[in-house]
């Protein structure tokens, strides 16, 4: 079945700094998505990527979908304590989601 | 209204006791999935419902019976549970047929806790 792996799994960095988490899938995907989970919270969707080698930004979030549509990539620049949290992708099928492990972000002041 | 609800919160229970977890969404969505979550692990797909019919069951043990009773209610009634499926019960759907659109929306959890 599809597997998608996340790296890293924990980063801490300071306020400021930038930060960035890449997924692998073993397979071709159709499309990815990226939910965030704040501590104690739930996945928020935050972005789908549909097309080889796709480059969608939302302020200082940087979301790119690879050429072969097997790897995709989140990078945050100046992170701010409101940017911690775990960043899951997610691999879409059909009617699911193949999600990675996430990466766990942390942001010191 | 983009948001799902689950009931109760919080819920402990011990091992002989049944119960039942509520969600609902008033999205006009056909697809609704309940998910387990232990800590520090990404949501682990349990049931997918799509157009009130069961249409995903992850080898989900009979302990965990979901129910769809109408296209804006979900439930996961609990008997014999066991303190190693205490997690976070998420619901989520999504709009079915739209095109581009396919992101599941996220309730806050259950977070049950067996003894």
């Amino acid at each position: 079945g599809q597997q998608v792996m996340q790296i890293p799994q924990y980063q801490h960095v300071q306020e400021g700094e930038d930060f960035t988490t890449y997924c692998n899938s073993s397979t071709t995907l159709s499309n990815i998505q990226w939910y965030k989970q704040r501590p104690g919270g739930h996945p928020v969707f935050l972005i789908q990527l549909v097309k080889s080698g796709e480059v969608k930004k939302q302020k200082r979030l940087t979301f790119q979908f690879g050429e072969a549509k097997k790897n995709s990539s989140l990078h945050i620049t100046a992170t701010q304590t409101t940017d911690v949290g775990t960043y899951f992708c997610a691999g879409s099928g059909y009617s699911t989601l193949t999600f990675g492990k996430g990466t766990m972000l942390l942001v010191s002041p | 209204d983009t948001e799902v609800t689950q009931t109760p919160k919080h819920l402990v229970m011990g091992m002989t006791n049944k119960k039942s977890l509520k969600c609902e969404q008033h999205m006009g969505h056909r697809a609704m999935y309940w998910y387990k979550q232990k800590a520090k692990k990404p949501p682990e797909l349990m049931f997918v419902y799509s157009y009130e019919k069961l249409s995903i069951n992850e080898s989900v043990p009979s302990r965990f019976s979901p129910e769809c009773p109408n296209s804006s209610l979900l439930n996961l009634h609990l008997h014999a549970l066991q303190p190693e499926d205490s997690a976070l019960y998420l619901c989520a759907s999504r709009g079915v047929g739209l095109a581009g659109k396919n992101e599941q929306f996220f309730g806050p959890g259950t977070r049950l806790t067996v003894l």
